[in-house]
């Protein structure tokens, strides 16, 4: 079974640029999370999306930043304009909708994102 | 604001000893955890979750959950040098919430 992959793996803009990157999840997976890690930070969540509704965006950091899940599968996440602050790694995870307890996340090997 | 609290590290624990690797969070509302190991330049692998109060043991690893006090630890039985990477702690409402995570502990296993 693939696992969750991310496009591109790096990406390096200058400010004021825009850039989309895309996560294809797990199949079979309706959860859908994009998470980025800023230099020492922890890794922090964005938003999360169940098939291709937005469940939940409360960590989308302003209107620069587009996240669309159409048809319920791979998702892009564009940011525009990009700003230096916007410099770090996206994760993008998945998890199955099984109704159980607890939702095991799996997460792709990241975009690191470098405005310059 | 929901924090999840991990010492940084690093932590260096022989071959073959017990690491126990902790963390704390804010919210009395998370319902479930999770660790994750992370090495350097690759992404988060999940390693074992928990939620009911005790332990949990999967192979060399025992996850430990105790709500009264916020609190949750990891134990790596055996280490092996392989296990040196970063773990991170994650902590979530529930369900298919997002995961609140911790800056993570360096481990090193000294061989």
């Amino acid at each position: 079974e693939a696992g969750v992959t991310q496009f591109p793996s790096h990406s390096v803009i200058e400010k004021g640029q825009t850039v989309t990157l895309r996560c294809d999840p797990i199949s079979g997976h309706d959860n859908l999370y994009w998470y980025r890690r800023v230099m020492g930070k922890e890794i922090k969540f964005l938003l999360h999306f169940v098939k291709e509704s937005k469940q939940d965006e409360s960590g989308m950091p302003n209107n620069r930043f587009l996240a669309e899940r159409t048809g319920g599968t791979y998702s892009t996440l564009k940011v525009q304009p990009a700003e230096l602050e916007d410099s770090g790694v996206y994760f993008c995870a998945s998890s199955q909708d099984d109704g159980t307890v607890t939702y095991e996340q799996y997460f792709g090997p990241g975009t690191r994102l470098t405005v310059t | 604001q929901k924090e999840v609290e991990q010492n940084s590290g690093p932590l260096s624990v022989p071959e073959g000893a017990i690491a126990s690797l902790n963390c704390t969070y804010s919210d009395r509302g998370s319902q479930s955890f999770f660790w994750y190991r992370q090495y350097s330049g690759k992404s988060p692998e999940l390693i074992m979750f928990i939620y009911s109060n005790g332990d949990k043991e999967d192979g060399r690893f025992t996850a430990q959950l105790n709500k009264a006090s916020q609190y949750v630890s990891l134990l790596i039985r055996d280490s092996q040098p392989s296990d040196s990477a970063t773990y991170l702690c994650a902590a979530t409402g529930g369900g298919a919430d997002g995961l609140t995570f911790g800056k993570g502990t360096h481990l090193i296993i000294q061989p």
